[in-house]
């Protein structure tokens, strides 16, 4: 159980073009989806949490018009980054958590802005 | 401010022997604590959730034990195997569902 797929695993793009990025929970109900991105050798970097519904809440300094999160089933979370550029390469990880305790992870998205 | 600290950037151990993983944290009442393992490239996966009020718990090889007195986690693996080696995140997890995770141990475990 628990199981959170992300689609696509490896984006690469062209500077100035969105991305998309989808996190889908498999199993269960996800009224709670984060999005994280996490640098080389670094610790995950929360960037926004949404439910259902409602608007992302996005943590200090993550620009809300770069990063667009959709989360409008209980399935179903997007995180577009619009614009993108080659600062924005990083690793991309979205997490679900359901009514029961505890986050369960995707598997993350490779971006590599040229 | 809340601070999570594992022990040692990196933890080379034996095939067959036992790993022991700590996490410290100061100044946060977690509600629940999570461990996961990563490898190179890819998400966390979940491994254990423990409760404030559970001293231990195990899954097969894991084991898990959550003192809120020390404020201090143990992750144990008994009869590592080279399989085992990955990054082991510890994670804080409030009433919210909301993580604060430590910076990881790196397991290497020798054939």
């Amino acid at each position: 159980g628990a199981v959170v797929s992300q689609h696509p695993s490896r984006v690469i793009c062209k500077s100035g073009t969105s991305v998309k990025i989808e996190c889908r929970s498999l199993d269960f109900q996800a009224t709670t989806m984060f999005w994280y991105r996490q640098f080389p050798k670094q610790s995950l970097m929360l960037m926004a949490t949404s439910n259902e519904g409602s608007k992302a809440t996005y943590e200090q300094g993550v620009e809300k018009d770069k990063f667009l999160i959709n989360h409008a089933s209980l399935t179903l979370s997007t995180l577009t980054v619009t614009s993108a550029h080659p600062e924005d390469s990083s690793f991309y990880i979205c997490s679900a958590s359901g009514r029961a305790p505890g986050q369960f992870f995707g598997p993350g998205t490779r971006l590599t802005v040229l | 401010s809340q601070k999570i600290e594992q022990n040692s950037e990196a933890l080379n151990i034996q095939e067959g022997k036992t790993a022991t993983l700590t996490c410290n944290y100061t100044n946060y009442s977690p509600a629940y604590l999570q461990w996961y393992r990563q490898d190179p490239g890819r998400g966390p996966v979940f491994l254990l959730l423990i409760r404030e009020n559970e001293k231990e718990k195990r899954k097969e090889r894991l084991k898990v034990t959550f003192d809120t007195t020390l404020k201090q986690s143990l992750f144990h693996i008994t009869a590592s195997q080279p399989a085992d080696s990955a990054t082991y995140l510890c994670a804080l997890l409030n009433a919210g569902n909301m993580l604060t995770f430590g910076g990881g141990t790196r397991l290497m475990v020798k054939p």
